[in-house]
Parts: C-alpha cells; structure tokens; sequence
C-alpha cells in the first residue's frame, strides 16, 4: 500500500510569485485535504476535494486554489505569494463515504517566501 | 465554525511517568476526535481517535477519554517513554472530515 506522497519538500519563493504543490493520495482513496501549518502551530484547513469537486473551504482567500485529477492526486496553487504563507503545506486522504475517517498526512512541503 | 483549545502547550514528564493533554471544542456537531503525533520534520500520524457514540478507548499505553456533555476530551499516556517525545495535536470534526480543526499543539518531552 503507498501512502500519502507530497513534492516538492522544500522550496523557496519570492512575494508576489506563484507556486504549485502536488499530493498523491494514499491507494484506495478518493479525497484529499489540504492543510496549512505554520511553525509552532496546529495545521488549518484550506480545502477538500472529493470526486475532482471542491467538498469544503476552510478560511483562506481565493488565492489559494486546487484540483483534484481523476487518479485522486491533487494540486495546491497559490498566487500573488505574501511573506505569511511561508509554512509547512500538508496534504491528507482519506477514504469518504465508507470509510473510517482517519486522515493519512503527507510529509509536507515546506515553502519559505522571501 | 469549530474552535479546539489545547492544553498545555508544553509539558515535560520523567520516563514512566504519566502524561495527560486536555482539550475543549466548541461545536456541539462534532463527533469524531482523533489525535495525532507529529516527529520533527514529519506529517502528522493518527495514534487514536473517538466517536461521540463512545466514552473511553484505550490502546496499550495511550488512552482517550470524551466528556461530550463538557465538550472536552482529554489523551493520556502512561509509563511515558523517550521515544513518546514530540508534538501530539487534538482535532475535531463531523463525520466527513470536510474541515477538521486542529488545537495548537502539546509539546511532550519524556527525559531518561
């Protein structure tokens, strides 16, 4: 069984550029969270994707958009990057509608804006 | 929308000795509440989770109670050992999981 992979794991971006971050989901299933956590905190929702539909949205601007692919991986894009977005991006599956609930985490991509 | 308060923010225990880490929620809709252990450098893994349908579950040296009348459930590990070092975060959320919130984080630290 593959578990939850995330790229890249670490880049470095200017304010103002845009960025793109990529999940594949755990084998079997079919929706995918992403999360935001900055240092010393606990992650923060931004969106769900379930069936390559948006399935939720936590509190971010629109700046911040996804894609879910028929495979079920997944895409984090973000915008006009500002200096507070550098974080630890998490991304999570999990099995919807039948399954148990738990949430498998990625390592993470850790984005630094300068 | 779901507020999860955690506490403390760190706590430092002997080896064998006993950790508890205690959280609140506000959202009387929740009902699914796991928590996870995060390694330096690594994602959050689940370690145990509760349903609002249960009070207590236990598994070998880690437990979780769910007071759902007080909106607070609490995680306690017993004979701590140095490998339980790291950052335990509580979460709450409905059965989709479409927006689970996370408390801030303990963080544990079991000294030989």
């Amino acid at each position: 069984e593959t578990g939850v992979t995330q790229s890249p794991t670490h880049l470095i971006k200017t304010r103002g550029q845009q960025v793109t971050l990529r999940c594949s989901s755990q084998s079997g299933h079919n929706t995918v969270s992403w999360y935001q956590q900055a240092l010393g905190q606990g992650p923060q929702f931004i969106f769900q994707y379930y069936r390559e539909e948006e399935n939720g949205r936590g509190n971010f601007p629109p700046r911040f958009s996804g894609l879910q692919f028929p495979n079920y991986s997944s895409e984090l894009n973000v915008n006009a990057l500002e200096l507070d977005d550098s974080a630890l991006y998490l991304c999570a599956s999990t099995e919807l509608a039948g399954g148990t609930g738990e949430l498998f985490f990625g390592e993470g991509s850790r984005l630094t804006v300068l | 929308g779901e507020n999860v308060e955690q506490h403390p923010s760190t706590l430092s225990v002997q080896e064998g000795d006993s950790a508890v880490i205690k959280c609140t929620y506000s959202d009387s809709a929740s009902n699914y509440f796991p928590w996870y252990k995060q390694e330096l450098g690594k994602g959050p893994q689940l370690i145990i989770d509760i349903r609002s349908n249960v009070g207590e579950k236990k598994d070998q040296r880690i437990a979780v109670t769910l007071n759902k009348t007080a909106k607070h459930f609490s995680l306690h590990i017993t004979e701590t050992q140095p490998e339980d070092s790291a950052v335990y975060f509580c979460a709450a959320s409905e059965r989709n999981n479409n927006d689970m919130r996370f408390g801030a984080g303990t963080r544990l630290t079991v000294k030989p």
